[in-house]
């Protein structure tokens, strides 16, 4: 089956500017995480939903940032204000509830 | 608090040569590890786990409670091989949120 997709494969925005990214997970998978991955910083976790669970929102950098999980599928996350130091890499992975995260190939966020 | 150190940003060796990434972890209770691995324009993916205890493309990793670490070890690098390396661990109960080290380079040279 589909592996874990996100949209847009690239953004480039002004800062100022609010951005959506999206994450479509592997149909069945109940958790989902999105990471940032910044050059020379490693993986930062951001947020982590489960099932009906209240999300884990301890990795959010901000209130600029929030994200959404529509009907346990979908995810988007929400970047509000674009700062120049928001560009990076966002990924998104999905899991079953005790298995491995399976990753989509990222977002490329630029602000300029 | 939880934490990955990964000592190494980056590890350079010749092909044939053996290879260990260290991966050392703090953790008050029993941990989950994992070795996930980004090959260049690649997404990143599970290389290997602990509980499972396998061997996958020749790497292996054999968890040290006593020393809190997880190292990565191939006998025979090979230029395939170079990827970037994450070591990452998953606290007990109904988070699985992954904690992950800063990632080491490998490059293996020909």
């Amino acid at each position: 089956g589909a592996g874990v997709s996100q949209s847009p494969s690239n953004k480039v925005t002004e800062k100022g500017k609010d951005v959506e990214l999206r994450c479509d997970p592997i149909s069945g998978h109940t958790a989902l995480y999105w990471y940032r991955q910044s050059l020379g910083q490693g993986l930062e976790f951001l947020i982590y939903f489960q099932g009906n669970s209240a999300p884990d929102k301890s990795g959010l950098p901000s209130d600029r940032f929030s994200a959404e999980r529509t009907g346990g599928s979908v995810s988007t996350l929400t970047i509000q204000r674009t700062q120049q130091e928001d560009s990076a890499v966002y990924l998104c992975a999905s899991s079953l509830e005790a298995g491995e995260q399976y990753f989509g190939p990222g977002t490329r966020l630029t602000v300029t | 608090a939880q934490r990955v150190t990964q000592p190494e940003k980056l590890l350079s060796v010749f092909k044939g040569a053996p290879v260990e990434l260290k991966c050392n972890y703090s953790y008050s209770g029993s941990p989950e590890l994992f070795w996930y691995v980004q090959y260049s324009r690649q997404r990143l993916q599970l290389l290997l786990r602990h509980i499972s205890r396998e061997s996958i493309k020749g790497f292996t990793a054999d968890l040290n409670k006593g020393e809190t670490s997880f190292h990565l070890k191939k006998p025979f690098a090979q230029e395939e091989d170079s990827a970037m390396y994450y070591c990452a661990l998953v606290r007990a109960g109904n988070n699985r949120k992954l904690i992950w080290g800063l990632g080491t380079s490998l490059a293996v040279n020909p």
